[in-house]
């Protein structure tokens, strides 16, 4: 069965340090992967997918991704952290033959000025 | 551009009342749509999807049922709210180009049940 783990639940960076946060799968085929955020309150915005082909992704707001499938990772990550970036992000999998999609449980994120 | 709605966006209800929530979407045709429902500090837990009109699929059995009316409009419903259906709605739209699918979410309706 498909499953998405995030290690952390919360992590806390300084304004303007790097961030990577964590994503590691478990699918037998090759994945969809996701990353989205969500703000306080509000829906989950897509930050940036992978389907094939480079394995390194570019998002939104200068995110960006790496697909490992050696590690069965998906870690997103941003050279400079925003105060505007805190939220909450969660890592999503699907698959070529279902509608579906499977979310991690979520790894919020502070930063402090 | 497409975009999707959900209303109302807050809902205080007593427990034992009915629930009726909508989302809709536009800009575009026969979409997947789904309902997630996110308690606190958790993750989001996939409720109905739909792939056409009357077409649904419930992925967890609950007090709660979903329609789709139309092509572009996806109902949660429930005759009698329980405490824990409290938590924040989430609808989400999604369409298939080739085998690539991408979901995109709605702002999200809370509902607290008293």
């Amino acid at each position: 069965a498909q499953s998405v783990t995030q290690p952390d639940i919360h992590i806390t960076v300084s304004e303007g340090a790097s961030l990577e946060l964590r994503c590691n799968y478990s699918y037998g085929a090759t994945p969809y992967l996701f990353w989205y955020v969500q703000s306080p309150g509000q829906g989950l915005q897509l930050l940036l997918k992978y389907f094939s082909g480079d394995t390194l992704v570019q998002g939104i707001k200068g995110f960006e991704a790496e697909f490992k499938r050696s590690q069965s990772s998906f870690n997103l990550r941003k050279p400079s952290v925003h105060w505007s970036d805190a939220a909450e992000y969660f890592c999503a999998v699907g698959a070529f033959n279902t509608d579906k999609l499977i979310f991690g449980t979520g790894t919020r994120l502070q930063v402090f000025p | 551009s497409q975009t999707i709605h959900q209303w109302p966006a807050t809902l205080v209800q007593p427990v034992g009342s009915p629930l009726s929530l909508e989302c809709t979407v536009e800009g575009t045709s026969n979409p997947n749509l789904y309902w997630y429902r996110q308690a606190a500090g958790r993750g989001l837990q996939l409720l109905f999807y739909s792939v056409g009109i009357g077409q649904i699929s419930s992925e967890v059995p609950q007090n709660l049922s979903a329609s789709r009316p139309q092509d572009r409009q996806f109902i949660l419903s429930s005759k009698k709210l329980l405490l824990s259906d409290s938590g924040f709605y989430l609808c989400a739209w999604s369409v298939k180009t080739g085998s690539q699918e991408t979901q995109y979410f709605g702002p999200g309706t809370r509902l607290l049940v008293l």
